[in-house]
């Protein structure tokens, strides 16, 4: 059981926008701590995708996008292509367990 | 070019230990801090350790506190995991990864990750 909660699967035909929820807590999201998210293509390491809440690193498209709110996260797709099917984690900190977290990871499906 | 090179990932015993490294280039090796994250089969990402740039600080989850020990080589660019006392739950692809600074902080963000090393942990 993670301490950041997220849906196991979304799916969505290309073109279209889907969003990913990142639930955590008062110790985690809440507390203020950042949230990162990660894209892990099929087969492949993970790859930062969001960190610091909000940002993109250079080379991530701006079809991606993330936001915070009191203890969620929220990462959404726009204009959904083929390739973006992968699995999505998001990525924080736990002041009461003292540890970094990682929600459970969301699969995404491009119909 | 950033790159993680990890290596040492092999089948042991339950009870066995195994060292694992990760060769890092394309970056000033002793100004970053740098994590281990395993991924179990068909699982999620588990933060397993940290090291600060140093080396004098070191985190650890608590499943693998006081088996498993992190530490670098600034000489040689090179960070390893002292993987003691293993168990079957320790199976897993262990990534390295590089933090954006020095220093542990609380929600690190890692970039980039390397390929990964597979441990199988089994009689």
């Amino acid at each position: 059981q993670s301490v950041l909660t997220q849906p196991p699967s979304v799916s969505g035909a290309p073109g279209q926008r889907v969003t990913i929820s990142c639930t955590g807590s008062s110790s985690s999201i809440g507390a203020g701590f950042d949230v990162n998210w990660y894209q892990q293509l099929p087969g492949t390491a993970p790859k930062l995708l969001i960190y610091g809440n909000t940002n993109r690193p250079s080379g991530v498209p701006d079809r991606f996008s993330a936001s915070k709110s009191g203890t969620s996260a929220s990462l959404a797709i726009t204009g959904l292509q083929a390739e973006d099917e992968a699995d999505y984690y998001c990525q924080s900190y736990d002041r009461s367990l003292s540890t970094m977290i990682f929600g459970g990871g969301t699969k995404l499906t491009v119909l | 070019e950033v790159q993680l090179l990890e290596s040492g990932g092999d089948l042991v015993q339950p009870g066995g230990s195994l060292r694992l490294s990760c060769a890092a280039s394309g970056f000033t090796f002793n100004n970053y801090a740098m994590s281990w994250v395993r991924q179990a089969p068909g699982k999620g990402l588990e933060w397993v350790s940290s090291i600060s740039g140093s080396g004098d600080n070191t985190y650890h989850t608590d499943s693998v506190k006081g088996r498993f020990t992190i530490s670098r080589d600034n000489s040689k660019n090179t960070l390893y995991l002292q993987m003691n006392s293993l168990r079957a739950e320790d199976t897993a692809v262990y990534y390295c990864a590089k933090h954006r600074g020095i220093v542990v902080v609380a929600a690190a963000k890692f970039d980039p990750w390397g390929q990964g090393t597979l441990v199988t942990v089994s009689s």
